[in-house]
């Protein structure tokens, strides 16, 4: 099947840095990605949904200068938290679709992100 | 706007009894609906979705437009369906998914032996 693999897994960064998220479709070209925050105990927020080689759509409420989403292939995308702060602690997740996947996404296994 | 509900944030069964996992949703247009479910320590993967009509690991969801409901089955849970579920729901334009989903809170389902 097809995989989506996310890296790191956990990170933890400094207030005031920035830190940068990677999602990769291994074995299949993503045409579509999407980012999502989740909370504790809450469900999954779409933050922003990019398409290869176009600047990414950011969901209302979510500042595109603070969460900054690259795709620049067909199988990368990244999501960059700059100036981190505890609140941004979160944990990441994103899925993609695929040229000739139809329509399910495939997610990545997220990242946890804390900002000390 | 789109929107999916679910009711239980948590639901306990006993091995072998039913279970329904409510999913109710508000969209406009035309949705695609999903069930997503997430074991312990792995990624969130498909379990099904309405348009395929299939039935997974014996699990089923009927649509239901008139209700706007999306409720999953199973006659006879196993200990190893214990898990995340989540519904989510995707717009439909002329016939291709939107891709961009929006999840219910999703349901924590626990099945005691």
């Amino acid at each position: 099947g097809a995989v989506v693999s996310q890296h790191p897994s956990r990170v933890i960064c400094k207030s005031g840095t920035s830190v940068k998220i990677e999602c990769r479709s291994l074995d299949f070209q993503a045409t579509t990605m999407f980012w999502y925050r989740q909370f504790p105990k809450q469900s999954l927020m779409l933050m922003a949904t990019s398409n290869e080689g176009s600047k990414a759509t950011y969901e209302q409420g979510v500042e595109k200068d603070k969460f900054l989403i690259n795709h620049a292939s067909l199988t990368l995308s990244t999501l960059t938290v700059t100036s981190a702060h505890p609140e941004d602690s979160s944990f990441y997740i994103c899925s993609a679709r695929g040229r000739g996947l139809g329509t399910e996404a495939f997610f990545g296994q997220g990242t946890r992100l804390t900002v000390v | 706007a789109q929107r999916v509900t679910q009711p239980e944030k948590l639901l306990s069964v006993f091995k072998g009894a039913p279970v329904e996992l409510k999913c109710n949703y508000s969209y406009s247009g035309s949705p695609e609906l999903f069930w997503y479910v997430q074991y312990s320590r792995q990624r969130l993967q498909l379990l099904l979705r309405h348009i395929s009509r299939e039935s997974i690991k014996g699990f089923t969801a009927d649509l239901n437009k008139g209700e706007t409901s999306f409720h999953l089955k199973k006659p006879f849970a196993q200990e190893e369906d214990s898990a995340m579920y989540y519904c989510a729901l995707s717009g439909l334009l002329g016939g291709t998914s939107y891709g961009k989903l929006t999840f219910g809170q999703g349901t924590i389902l626990t099945v005691h032996p």
